[in-house]
């Protein structure tokens, strides 16, 4: 099993859609996640960090099942400009708090 | 403020010749990060330095692939030998000290890496 499983998509939605995308993760000593995104032939960027059950910020809410070793990320409202590469990060404990592990990404597109 | 600036944007080279790629961090971040992105795939990491730490080497994927940091800033990333199938962007990351918590890396633009 992948450290990080994310379906690659695409996503393709209207505006104004809801749309939510999971990412499995196979260690559980995982403690917090990252949600980067990445728009085309740009680099990532922090879209979001969850600490703990979950993390809202504005249109953007990722929930976090430990049980079943996932994280999800929801979007509401989705503007055209939400289109983009969505890599999900988890980072284990330990000696190595550097070296972070990325999904292969989800990709959305967001239409007229 | 000035992010993290990575140079040559492109790099076009001919297989057999060594390559060297540099990154110049964010001033007062003391974690540098190495990452390649192959077309359509994820980032696969490559190397990590912390400080005055040895650092963590166990992505390069061959003993043809080096990287340095000087005086804890700049560092620089070496393949040599270069083969077609390193031909990717390469990605540059810094942060603050890693530690309990979490610190964000920010990334440089990268540069892309073409081998013929």
């Amino acid at each position: 099993r992948k450290e990080v499983e994310q379906d690659p998509g695409p996503f393709n939605v209207p505006e104004g859609a809801t749309v939510a995308f999971n990412c499995t993760y196979s260690n559980s000593a995982s403690q917090s996640f990252f949600w980067y995104r990445q728009d085309c032939r740009k680099e990532p960027k922090l879209l979001m960090s969850v600490y703990s059950s979950g993390n809202e910020d504005g249109r953007f809410t990722a929930q976090l099942n430990r049980a079943s070793q996932y994280i999800s990320l929801l979007i509401r409202d989705s503007k055209l400009s939400d289109s983009a590469t969505y890599l999900c990060v988890p980072l284990a404990g330990g000696t190595s708090y550097g070296k972070l592990t990325f999904g292969q990404g989800t990709i959305l597109t967001v239409h007229p | 403020g000035a992010g993290v600036s990575q140079s040559p944007s492109n790099k076009v080279t001919e297989k057999g010749k060594d390559v060297e790629l540099r990154c110049d961090p964010i001033s007062g971040h003391t974690a540098l990060y190495w990452y390649r992105q192959s077309l359509g795939q994820g980032l696969e990491f490559l190397i990590y330095f912390q400080g005055n730490s040895a650092p963590d080497k166990s992505g390069l994927p061959s003993d043809r692939f080096s990287a340095e940091r000087t005086g804890g800033s700049v560092s620089t990333l070496t393949i040599q030998r270069t083969q077609q199938e390193d031909s990717a962007v390469y990605l540059c990351a810094s942060s603050l000290a890693p530690s309990a918590g979490m610190r964000e890396q920010f990334f440089g633009p990268g540069t892309r890496l073409t081998v013929l």
